[in-house]
């Protein structure tokens, strides 16, 4: 069964600090990865994927991503936080052998960056 | 994304009500779904389908109905809305990558439906 925890559901973080919004999976093969942000009153927008190569991916906005298969992490990653990103922010999992195309999606975590 | 779009953006009605949920999108991609968001347990797939014929069942589907009118439209229906049904719903879509690797989705802006 594929599931995705993550662990926080508010990561409070000072303008300027690094960021981390952490994430863990479970799937029965390997894994495709992804976060997705969410601000006020809109849609889901893609962040960042994870499908082979490099552990470390990059993403639009400064943020990053590291893969770690052996703690099965993904977590999401900001040198220096901003105040324009504060949202709520989900990562997800598909089985990389499955044709059906569906993401489990984790439960979100908002992230607030004050001044 | 304003390739996806989804009406109404806020509907309030009550129970017993039938209501349809409209998603449209310009990208092209011939899979479509279908989610709901309720506060602390992220999204949720009611159905989704991967071109005009098919049409399959998500997580969640009790209590709602789908159609697939054009490879660009996918409807969600409430035959019978009761309150457990508000919510945030979604629309998505995506497109297999050519090397046969993840297909991205791309979410609408949502639909908050209330029911009373």
């Amino acid at each position: 069964a594929q599931s995705v925890a993550q662990p926080e559901d508010q990561v409070n973080v000072a303008e300027g600090n690094p960021l981390t919004v952490k994430c863990t999976y479970s799937v029965s093969g390997n894994p495709y990865l992804f976060w997705y942000v969410q601000y006020p009153n809109r849609g889901l927008q893609f962040l960042l994927k994870y499908i082979t190569g490099d552990n470390l991916v990059k993403g639009s906005y400064g943020f990053e991503a590291e893969f770690n298969k052996s703690q099965t992490s993904f977590h999401l990653k900001k040198p220096s936080a901003l105040v324009s990103d504060s949202a709520l922010y989900f990562c997800a999992v598909r089985d990389r052998g499955s044709t059906l195309g569906r993401l489990y999606f984790g439960r979100g975590t908002q992230l607030t960056v004050w001044p | 994304d304003a390739d996806v779009t989804q009406t109404p953006r806020n509907r309030i009605t009550k129970t017993g009500k039938r209501i349809m949920l409209e998603c449209s999108q310009t990208k092209g991609h011939d899979r479509m779904y279908w989610y709901r968001q309720d506060p602390g347990l992220g999204l949720r797939l009611i159905y989704y389908s991967f071109d005009v014929k098919d049409i399959n069942k998500g997580e969640i589907s009790d209590g709602y109905s789908v159609s697939r009118q054009a490879q660009a439209k996918f409807s969600l229906s409430l035959e019978s809305a009761i309150p457990n049904q508000t919510a945030l719903y979604f629309c998505a879509t995506s497109d297999p990558s050519p090397t046969g690797g993840t297909d991205t989705q791309y979410f609408g802006p949502g639909t908050r439906l209330t029911v009373l």
